[in-house]
């Protein structure tokens, strides 16, 4: 049971370019999330999928796209990276009954120069 | 709009002894609370959760007080050991947003 898996783990973008990040979990979850993590911040959502087939904005979506490939995955898109979304990229999982006890992966360190 | 903050952005500790954890919310919709651990270049982890019904919670060696009267959570770390240096961030949600986690910006514990 590996939880929630994210590649790559450490990206260097030069400005325009695109790229995406994976995200899967193997904890049969319904709901998962992105999120971006900013030096002494804390977590801010950019997107969210409650189940298989939607998504939703969160709190910062501009200049994201994301995709709930399947259960198991979603990914997240830059389509023309900017230095300002240098920052550590976070997926997470849960159920999302009546809590919402998020499971983590280990980050993406990206970095847009 | 509303928040959630933390009193303290540090809080250093002596191995042995019991830490506190404070963090304030605004939004008084608020039902359900978690407090996660983030240790430096990994995800957050799961400490502890707390649902509006209740003010308090015990886990192993973790303790989390709700007061909603005053708008206040905190997190009671008991017997602090070197490994429990890492940033502690609270969040709230409630079932009008579907339960969406909104983070506080975090407490650096350090125990010496």
């Amino acid at each position: 049971n590996a939880g929630v898996t994210q590649t790559p783990k450490f990206q260097v973008l030069k400005t325009g370019q695109s790229m995406t990040l994976q995200c899967a979990q193997d904890m049969n979850h319904n709901s998962m999330y992105w999120y971006r993590q900013d030096p002494g911040m804390g977590l801010r959502l950019i997107y969210y999928s409650a189940s298989e087939g939607t998504t939703d904005k969160g709190e910062v979506p501009n200049g994201y796209n994301v995709s709930r490939l399947n259960k198991r995955e979603f990914s997240l898109r830059l389509e023309s990276a900017a230095p300002s979304q240098t920052s550590v990229y976070f997926c997470a999982s849960s159920y999302r009954d009546t809590t919402n006890e998020q499971f983590f992966g280990p980050g993406t360190r990206l970095t847009v120069l | 709009g509303e928040s959630v903050g933390l009193h303290l952005p540090t809080l250093s500790v002596q191995e042995g002894d019991n830490s506190i954890i404070n963090c304030a919310y605004s939004n008084s919709a608020s039902d359900y609370f978690i407090w996660y651990k983030q240790e430096s270049g990994k995800g957050p982890q799961f400490i502890i959760d707390i649902r509006s019904n209740m003010d308090k919670r015990q886990g192993q060696r973790v303790t989390v007080l709700l007061n909603k009267t005053v708008k206040h959570l905190s997190l009671q770390i008991a017997a602090t050991q070197p490994g429990d240096s890492a940033v502690y961030f609270c969040a709230e949600a409630n079932s009008n947003s579907g339960y969406a986690l909104n983070f506080g910006k975090g407490t650096s514990l350090l125990v010496t």
